[in-house]
This record gives structure tokens, C-alpha cells and sequence, in this order.
């Protein structure tokens, strides 16, 4: 098995903090790389599907860039809101179309 | 437009007594579908991957089963449940290939 790392485990910050997280996966082999967003009650909300090296991708606040050759990825959210609060995953596949889940990075966001 | 659904949304369950757990796709046809677990304190985990009806494909071994009797359903069962089988049951859909996995509801099992 093929593991995913993402820190920090968790993390709390004001609202109007700008954060990043961190998601390590093996460079070999890499195919793609998926960012959700997971809300407590709620079914994990796909954010970002990545699949070239250096490529950056954005959403509103929220945006994520990508190193196939090192094997890491980060997601950033700039001005953190109370309703950014939720559990951040990252998925890796490799060749086929499986994902292996980090176990995420849990955001609380204060007011 | 895709919807997919899951019931029932909360199970508790005996150790030894059987499982099914039902997973839906509306809107779309021949998705590949998934079943994930989340234990306690860990990761989602892929247990079941089909790209067809009766193509199922295992990704760990363990108390459970999974089946695809139609294009657009999949079934996650077990004739006799253990105490680790406890947990979040997420099923998801996708295009295959690269694209996004879309995900269901969830089930939350608890077995006593």
C-alpha cells in the first residue's frame, strides 16, 4: 500500500488567517492527485483533481499546487471564514483510477 | 443532473448478525463505483472498486462482500458482522479514468 501523509493533523486558526496544508504521496507511478473537503454531517465535496506537475488550481479563497516529482502537494485558503471549517483530504491514484486517502488535516475556524 | 444514495444513514447492529448496506446512482449510466470505510481515528479506505455489473474487485481482506446486481447499484453485505467491522460506509461514483469520485451520504454502523 502506497501511503498518503498529510499534516498538520489539525488546526486552528482566526477567521481572516490565511493557511496552507500539507500532502505527501509517493512521486512513482503518479496518476492523480484529489483534494475534498469533508463538513461534519455532510458527504466529502470534491475541491481539485490534479494531475500535471506544477500545476495550480483555484476555487474561490482555496487553492492547491502540485509536485509530481517530489511527491507533495499544498492547499491553501486565503482569508480563513468560520464556514471553511471541515476535515481537508487528499487521494492519491496511481495508474488507475483507485484513490488512497490521507487522513486529512481537520480545520476549526474561529470567529 | 447525478445523484447518489445510501440507506439506511444509521445501523446498529449485533456481532454475528448479517449486513446489507445499499448504494444508488441516478444520472448517469456505467459509473464505476466504489465502497470506503472510515474506522475510528483513520482514513477512508477503499474496500470495493467495480467498473461493470458483477465486476467486483477487492481491495483488502476482511468480513465483507460486495455486488453489483445492476449498472447502477451496488451492495455491500456480510452473513456475519464482527465488533471491527464498526464504522463510516461511504459509497461514490465516478466517470473512471481520472476524474472526480462523487460520494454518497454515508452509513454509520455500530456493532455491539
Amino acid at each position: 500500500i502506497l501511503n498518503v501523509e498529510q499534516s498538520p493533523q489539525s488546526l486552528h486558526v482566526q477567521e481572516g488567517d490565511s493557511t496552507n496544508f500539507t500532502c505527501s504521496f509517493p512521486s512513482s507511478n503518479f496518476y492523480a492527485l484529489h483534494w475534498y473537503r469533508w463538513e461534519t454531517a455532510k458527504s466529502p465535496e470534491a475541491l481539485f483533481v490534479m494531475t500535471l506537475n506544477g500545476d495550480e488550481k483555484k476555487k474561490g479563497r482555496i487553492s492547491a499546487t502540485l509536485n509530481t516529482k517530489e511527491g507533495y502537494s499544498y492547499l491553501y485558503i486565503k482569508g480563513s471564514q468560520p464556514e471553511d471549517s471541515a476535515t481537508y483530504l487528499c487521494a492519491h491514484s496511481y495508474n488507475t483510477d483507485k484513490l488512497i486517502f490521507g487522513t486529512g488535516t481537520r480545520l476549526q475556524v474561529f470567529p | 443532473s447525478q445523484t447518489i444514495h445510501q440507506w439506511p444513514a444509521t445501523l446498529v447492529q449485533p456481532v454475528g448478525s448479517p449486513l446489507s448496506l445499499e448504494c444508488t446512482v441516478e444520472g448517469t449510466s456505467n459509473p464505476n463505483l466504489y465502497w470506503y470505510r472510515q474506522a475510528a481515528g483513520r482514513g477512508l479506505q477503499l474496500l470495493f472498486y467495480s467498473v461493470g455489473i458483477g465486476q467486483i474487485s477487492s481491495e483488502v481482506p476482511q468480513n465483507l462482500s460486495a455486488s453489483r446486481p445492476q449498472d447502477r447499484q451496488f451492495i455491500l453485505s456480510s452473513k456475519k458482522l464482527l465488533l471491527s467491522d464498526s464504522g463510516f460506509y461511504l459509497c461514490a461514483w465516478s466517470g473512471g479514468g481520472q476524474e472526480t469520485q462523487y460520494f454518497g451520504p454515508g452509513t454509520r454502523l455500530l456493532v455491539l
